[in-house]
């Protein structure tokens, strides 16, 4: 267990609809990651924030945005969603810049999206 | 741009030893990292090199020298169980917050 968690773990919707993925990440970790993969593909980085800032930007589209809240959870939102949206979603926290010094990700299980 | 290349795909025998390679272009660079990957799972965390040279965890090894943009890791005395995609992640500026992965290597082991 990472101590990451996503919910939901799984999600069906149609195309056109929107939909929230929730991430908590590890207790102490400022900072949250969001990456898509696709079937059978690599992890597409999507955006970073720490402790509630933008950070870091990926090949994010318009159509999705997140934010981190005070709490430090953060949310993933997806809108207009289209059949090639269907992917497994992680959300990954670090302790960036924290003292590690190897800025490991911890992963949570994902949310797998399927778009019929 | 900013990528990471590594094959696609290694196939080797129980007990061996086998070696993935990455290379990375990117804009800035803080280190590389090594994940592992079995199906349906999350990526755990393996190995990072922010400096040249080699890292040694039990039976995983990882290697980077900056000047070549170059990386690999390296798996001894497989085991089944090592039949996973591994991926390679570079962290970039700004402040190491940006980490990209490669595609990944599927790796099979054979009995």
């Amino acid at each position: 267990d990472s101590g990451v968690t996503q919910t939901p773990k799984h999600l069906i919707t149609a195309t056109g609809q929107r939909v929230t993925l929730r991430c908590s990440p590890r207790s102490g970790d400022l900072s949250v990651y969001w990456y898509q993969q696709s079937l059978d593909q690599g992890l597409q980085f999507l955006i970073q924030y720490y402790n509630g800032e933008e950070r870091a930007k990926g090949n994010i589209l318009e159509r999705f945005s997140a934010q981190q809240f005070p709490d430090l959870h953060s949310e993933l939102n997806l809108s207009s969603l289209e059949l090639g949206d269907s992917a497994l979603y992680f959300c990954a926290s670090s302790d960036l810049p924290g003292t590690s010094g190897t800025g490991e990700l911890f992963f949570g299980e994902g949310s797998r999206l399927t778009v019929l | 741009g900013q990528s990471l290349e590594q094959p696609s795909e290694v196939t080797a025998v129980e007990g061996a030893i086998v070696q993935i390679n990455c290379t990375y272009q990117t804009s800035g660079f803080y280190g590389l990292s090594w994940y592992q990957q079995h199906d349906g799972g999350a990526p755990t965390f393996l190995s990072y090199n922010a400096l040249d040279g080699l890292e040694e965890t039990g039976r995983f090894s990882s290697f980077l020298s900056r000047s070549d943009s170059y990386g690999y890791l390296l798996l001894q005395e497989l085991q089944m169980k090592d039949s996973a995609s591994y991926f390679c992640a570079a962290s970039s500026p700004p402040g190491g917050f940006k980490t990209i992965f490669g595609a990944g290597t599927r790796l099979f082991v054979k009995a």
